[in-house]
């Protein structure tokens, strides 16, 4: 099933910081995050896995509550090139965890 | 390195016509995938090939959607009699082992039906 992703599209001005959520109703184990420019391919950011532990990209990261079923990416004083879509994507079940479902992304635009 | 690579990167095809499009993933990398990205829309899931075998075809939307891998490398999304609702890009990816691993995409191929 598909997770749900909010908010569907913020815009930022340089420096700013954001925040985008990525709730499933499925139990998950892991998460995903992509980031897609316009007309080009989604790039792999980070995964999260279970234990709530954060990762980071830049000055991009993540939390991961398995409990909650949901993550959050953090955006931290953002810069022009984080401009893009943001996907979250979760496993299928154990033996299916190749299989991702992506939410319908979070657009994200950065401005000088 | 060389990334993930797709051709043609746009097909317009008018309806009922075949089309195939290719995807020549990272090389040594196991896992393959196929997803249809519509408008607005994040990647929805095809199918996935573990070299050569094609352990899940799930997502494939009717049975005029066919792929194949034959060597465990290069891949093809075969299309019959397209329909207008086949217009979507379609992304490969592929990555290093099976299971959830990072996947690198390919830039697609936008695919419109007339």
């Amino acid at each position: 099933q598909q997770p749900v992703q909010s908010p569907q599209a913020v815009i930022l001005r340089e420096g700013e910081d954001a925040v985008i959520n990525c709730s499933s109703s499925k139990a998950l184990y892991s998460v995903h995050w992509y980031r897609q420019k316009h007309g080009e391919a989604p790039v792999f950011l980070m995964i999260l896995l279970k234990g709530g532990e954060q990762k980071g990209h830049e000055k991009i990261s993540a939390s991961f509550n398995e409990k909650k079923q949901q993550s959050s990416l953090y955006l931290t004083a953002s810069q022009l090139s984080y401009s893009g879509t943001y996907f979250c994507g979760t496993p299928g079940e154990y033996g299916n965890d190749y299989k991702l479902s992506f939410g319908a992304g979070t657009t994200v635009t950065v401005r000088a | 390195g060389a990334g993930v690579s797709q051709s043609p990167r746009y097909k317009v095809a008018k309806r009922g016509q075949d089309v195939a499009l290719r995807c020549d993933p990272i090389s040594g990398h196991v896992s393959l995938f196929w997803y249809q990205q519509a408008l607005g829309q994040g990647p929805e899931f095809l199918t996935y090939f573990q070299n050569e075998a094609q352990l899940d075809k799930s997502g494939l939307p009717s049975d005029r959607f066919f792929a194949e891998r034959p060597e465990g490398s290069v891949s093809t999304l075969k299309i019959q009699r397209t329909q207008q609702e086949d217009s979507a890009v379609y992304l490969c990816a592929s990555s290093y082992g099976t299971g959830g691993n990072e996947q690198f995409f390919g830039p697609g191929t936008r695919l419109t039906v007339l």
